[in-house]
């Protein structure tokens, strides 16, 4: 079975400055993707990035952006200017391509990003 | 573009009870995940349903169990609640987009049971 690991319970960062949170994940298989959603106080949980395996490039949205390492099995979000709105529960996944059909994926335990003003 | 909705917000029970949750997914979603999610932890997996049916179930007890309706809402019931139920239980959908599948999360109901 899959595993994501997510080592840093907590993290903080000066708005305006950059931060990176980690995950890493194991797997036996070559080809999955990856996921980071946020998880403000509100609860709702909303997708941040998508990075498939089988592209190199690491995957870019606005300020957030992911530092892929598959031989490291390693899949870091960076974000860029923090804003106070980015603060909350961030949430590494692991999906398989096929899951018998069902597409189910395996989440880390989280990491909770402070903003400080 | 109605997102996934879920009701109650929150809820209180007794142990032994039973409850009912309830989620309806986004505009065009034909599949509905339901997770839990303990305090402090990622979501972890209870059942998804397609086609009305439990097409997959993780490792959660028979005390957990589902339905999905024709319009693709579904339910989770769970009964004789323990102390250890506790938890915010999330609602996801998802339809046949290639090619992620991508999963859109509802608020949640927080369930406490005393």
């Amino acid at each position: 079975a899959q595993t994501v690991t997510q080592s840093q319970p907590e993290m903080s960062v000066q708005e305006a400055e950059t931060v990176t949170l980690s995950c890493t994940y194991d797997t036996s298989e070559s080809d999955y993707y990856l996921f980071w959603y946020k998880q403000p106080p509100s609860r709702q949980m909303i997708l941040v990035i998508r990075q498939e395996a089988y592209k190199q490039q690491n995957a870019t949205e606005n300020r957030f952006s992911v530092n892929f390492q598959k031989a490291a099995k390693s899949f870091s979000l960076k974000i860029s200017d923090s804003q106070l709105g980015d603060a909350a529960m961030y949430f590494c996944a692991y999906r398989s391509p096929s899951s018998g059909g069902s597409y189910i994926p395996t989440f880390g335990r989280g990491t909770s990003l402070i903003v400080h003003p | 573009d109605a997102g996934v909705t879920q009701s109650p917000t929150h809820l209180i029970k007794t142990r032994g009870q039973q409850v009912t949750l309830r989620c309806s997914p986004k505009s065009g979603h034909d599949t509905v995940s339901w997770y839990q999610q303990a305090l402090g932890q990622g979501p972890q997996f209870i059942f998804q349903y397609y086609e009305e049916e439990e097409r997959q179930r993780g490792n959660f007890p028979d005390r957990f169990s589902g339905h999905q309706f024709p319009n693709y809402s579904s339910e989770l019931n769970v009964n004789a609640l323990l102390l250890g139920d506790s938890a915010l239980y999330l609602c996801a959908s998802s339809g046949n987009i290639v090619p992620s599948y991508e999963q859109y999360f509802g608020p949640g109901t927080r369930l406490t049971v005393t």
